[in-house]
């Protein structure tokens, strides 16, 4: 592993099913994220993390939780997936406050 | 949140064109990046850039934060500069602020 890796790397899911994205990165950076991309609206932010044990929410985090239970791991879990969450997620992560971000391959998630 | 804006939104060039991309932000930020999204949808660091130039190849840009703008130059552009081009500004906690990208294709 090298960066950042997210699985699965694309999914069809059920309306009202749960669903976990993964993020592993092996950097030891301390901050985490989570984006969606959206046709036209650019990424936002849906959670971050500024160090293992804490979290924060973003732009848009209705619908979505986080957890960081240390610093390698960033999982996204949608408790019941609607249509509008149908997008792209990346994870990205960065070392230290104002330092540069690296991003994950995406997630193409599909709710149908 | 700060609001950023790229322009333009679409561009056209030729093989061997140059061209320049703009990013405003609305407050002052403490961390500004560019990233390319190619056809297959990742996201490549292109340039970390608070402030100041930086060169890179065929690439440069620069930041003038006093200002609040970015510009990202490409010089003698290729087919392979295709794709989307992302500003990405930070100002607190950790939160990047994506703009909405300029979408470049490079015809040959």
């Amino acid at each position: 592993i090298a960066g950042i890796t997210q699985a699965p790397t694309s999914q069809i899911l059920a309306a009202g099913r749960r669903m976990t994205l993964r993020c592993t990165q092996d950097m030891r950076h301390n901050a985490m994220y989570w984006y969606r991309q959206d046709l036209g609206l650019g990424l936002r932010l849906i959670h971050y993390s500024n160090t293992a044990g804490t979290t924060g929410k973003g732009e848009v985090p209705d619908g979505y939780s986080v957890s960081r239970a240390n610093t390698d791991d960033f999982p996204l879990t949608l408790a019941s997936a609607v249509p509008s969450q149908t997008s792209v997620y990346f994870c990205a992560s960065s070392d230290e406050l104002y330092t540069e971000a690296f991003f994950g391959q995406g997630t193409r998630l599909t709710v149908v | 949140g700060i609001q950023v804006e790229q322009s333009p939104p679409d561009l056209i060039l030729q093989e061997g064109a140059n061209s320049t991309l703009r990013c405003n932000f609305s407050d002052s930020v403490n961390n500004l990046q560019w990233f390319h999204q190619n056809p297959w949808g990742q996201l490549i660091n292109l340039f970390y850039i608070p402030s100041g130039t930086k060169q890179n190849g065929r690439l440069s840009a620069t930041t003038v934060a006093t200002e609040r703008y970015s510009l990202l130059y490409i010089s003698s552009s290729q087919t392979t500069d295709s794709g989307v081009y992302f500003c990405a500004v930070e100002r607190n906690f950790n939160k990047f602020y994506f703009g909405s990208g300029t979408k470049l294709n490079v015809k040959p």
